[in-house]
């Protein structure tokens, strides 16, 4: 059973506030690791998904960092606005033979006003 | 361009009644992934298919639990036989190739045993 940990569980940010967050793996399991950001009442929308040691994504304020040598990726919003409230979720993908996403816990960001 | 479309929205059961989940993927997807949001977990996979062909089954529960794709129609997830812990969100994902691509959700079913 791979562990993904996602850190902090949640957090509250001001408006214009920037932050970021954080997924560990397991760095000998690693094939692609994906994000997702997840709203109450809504479904996961995909974000990212990264493959090499040194990636880096952005999609507007959003951007991604991966180091699969020591097994972990951040999640870095810049300037948060209400509507980035969501939880966030990360996921790993082994490849091994095996086809699974095993997601972590998520982080529920929640910017206030 | 519609999104992943699953159905229905809801669905209460009473133990020991079927239940079929129904999910269409997006416009050129080929690849469908079940997942299943017990209260209070994350989302645990379940079943990964191709078009006629069961890819990866490894987090179905081995009994009342099966899934199809078949050529024409959407996938279907079924249970046989529910019980209170089939209760449960189940979504279902759909991506234009494997596993290492991004996935796009749709609205899950909200599955109800009474």
């Amino acid at each position: 059973i791979l562990n993904v940990e996602q850190s902090p569980q949640s957090l509250h940010v001001q408006e214009g506030d920037s932050t970021n967050f954080t997924c560990s793996f397991p760095s000998s399991n690693f094939y692609a690791l994906h994000w997702y950001r997840w709203e109450t009442a809504k479904s996961p929308e995909a974000l990212f998904v990264m493959t090499l040691n040194g990636d880096e994504k952005k999609k507007g304020r959003i951007s991604a960092t991966l180091n699969t040598k020591e097994g972990y990726s951040y999640l870095y919003i810049k300037g948060s606005q209400p509507e980035d409230s969501a939880t966030y979720l990360c996921a790993l993908y082994s490849g091994a033979g095996s086809y699974q996403l095993t997601f972590g816990k998520g982080t529920k960001l929640s910017v206030i006003p | 361009n519609a999104g992943v479309m699953q159905n229905p929205r809801h669905l209460v059961r009473r133990r020991g009644q079927e239940a079929r989940l129904r999910c269409s993927p997006m416009k050129g997807h080929s690849h469908v992934y079940w997942y299943r949001q017990l209260p209070e977990e994350g989302l645990k996979f379940m079943v990964y298919l191709q078009k006629e062909n069961i890819i990866d089954e490894s987090g179905m529960p081995k009994e009342r639990f099966s899934a199809e794709f078949p050529k024409e129609g959407p996938s279907i997830l079924r249970i046989q036989q529910v019980v209170r812990g089939d209760s449960a969100a189940y979504f279902c994902a759909s991506s234009p190739a494997g596993t290492s691509n991004l996935q796009y959700f749709g609205p899950g079913t909200r599955l109800t045993v009474t």
